[in-house]
C-alpha cells in the first residue's frame, strides 16, 4: 500500500510569508504527527492530530498550526515565516493515536528554506 | 526536564567493523523505539523495546534496553555500507515520543 505522502517536496519562501504543507497518511491510519528537523535541534515534535482533533502539542509558537480533515489528511501552516523556520518538516502517520508502542510511518518530508 | 542524550554524535567506520551507539536519559521510560533515517528520507522504525533488560536482534543489529529503562544501546555487527544513516532513539513517556539528537553513522567501503 502507498506510504505517507508529503507535498511539496521542496519549498522556498521569504521572511514574513506564510506556508502550508500537506500530508496524506497511509490508508486507514487515523493519527498524523508533525515534526520539525534541523541540524541544531534535531527532530522536534510539533503536534499530533487524531480523528480531526489536536491530541498533543509541542513547544512551538502559535505561528505554527495544523488541522486534520475527515479523510485523515493533514495540513500544517506556518505564518509570518522567520529564517529559523528553515527545516525539514516531517509527517508521520499511525494506525491509532501515537503512543508508547505505536509504530510511526514517516513521509520523506518537505524541505523548507526561508530566505 | 527530561534529558536525552545520544552518543557518539558521529561515527565513521570501515565496512566489516562493529559499532555501538547509545541512548541515555535521566528519566525512566515505558518503552523506547529506534529509528534509522537515510539521507533525503524520513525515519524508519527498526525496533521497539518495552521490558527492562530486554535484548532484541534484527539480523546484524542488537538492541538492548537497560534494566532501569533509562538507557538503551544499538550494536551493529560487521557493518555494511547500507547501514549508513542517522540512528535515532525515541523513548516514550505517556503518549508522546521524544527523539534524541541522533548518531550519524558512516560506513565506508
Amino acid at each position: 500500500k502507498a506510504g505517507v505522502t508529503q507535498t511539496p517536496r521542496y519549498l522556498i519562501k521569504t521572511r514574513g510569508q506564510q506556508v502550508t504543507l500537506s500530508c496524506s497518511p497511509i490508508s486507514g491510519h487515523r493519527s498524523v504527527s508533525w515534526y520539525q528537523q534541523t541540524p541544531g535541534q534535531g527532530l522536534q515534535f510539533l503536534f499530533e492530530y487524531f480523528s480531526e482533533t489536536q491530541r498533543n502539542k509541542g513547544n512551538f509558537p502559535g505561528r505554527f498550526s495544523g488541522r486534520q480533515f475527515s479523510n485523515s489528511r493533514s495540513e500544517m501552516n506556518v505564518s509570518t515565516l522567520e529564517l529559523g523556520d528553515s527545516a525539514l518538516y516531517l509527517c508521520a502517520s499511525s494506525l491509532v493515536a501515537a503512543g508508547r508502542n505505536e509504530k510511526l510511518f514517516f513521509g520523506s518530508g518537505t524541505q523548507l528554506s526561508v530566505l | 526536564t527530561q534529558l536525552l542524550e545520544q552518543s557518539p554524535q558521529f561515527l565513521s567506520i570501515q565496512e566489516g567493523e562493529n559499532l555501538t551507539v547509545y541512548c541515555n536519559s535521566s528519566s525512566v521510560f515505558s518503552s523506547l523505539q529506534w529509528y534509522r533515517q537515510e539521507p533525503g528520507e524520513g525515519p524508519v522504525l527498526l525496533v521497539t523495546v518495552v521490558t527492562g533488560g530486554e535484548v532484541k536482534k534484527l539480523k546484524r543489529l542488537t538492541f538492548q534496553f537497560g534494566d532501569a529503562r533509562k538507557d538503551s544501546s544499538l550494536h551493529i555487527t560487521a557493518a555494511q555500507t547500507g547501514d549508513t544513516g542517522l540512528y535515532l532513539c525515541a523513548p516514550a513517556a505517556g503518549n508522546k515520543l521524544t527523539f534524541g539528537g541522533g548518531t550519524r553513522v558512516l560506513v565506508k567501503p
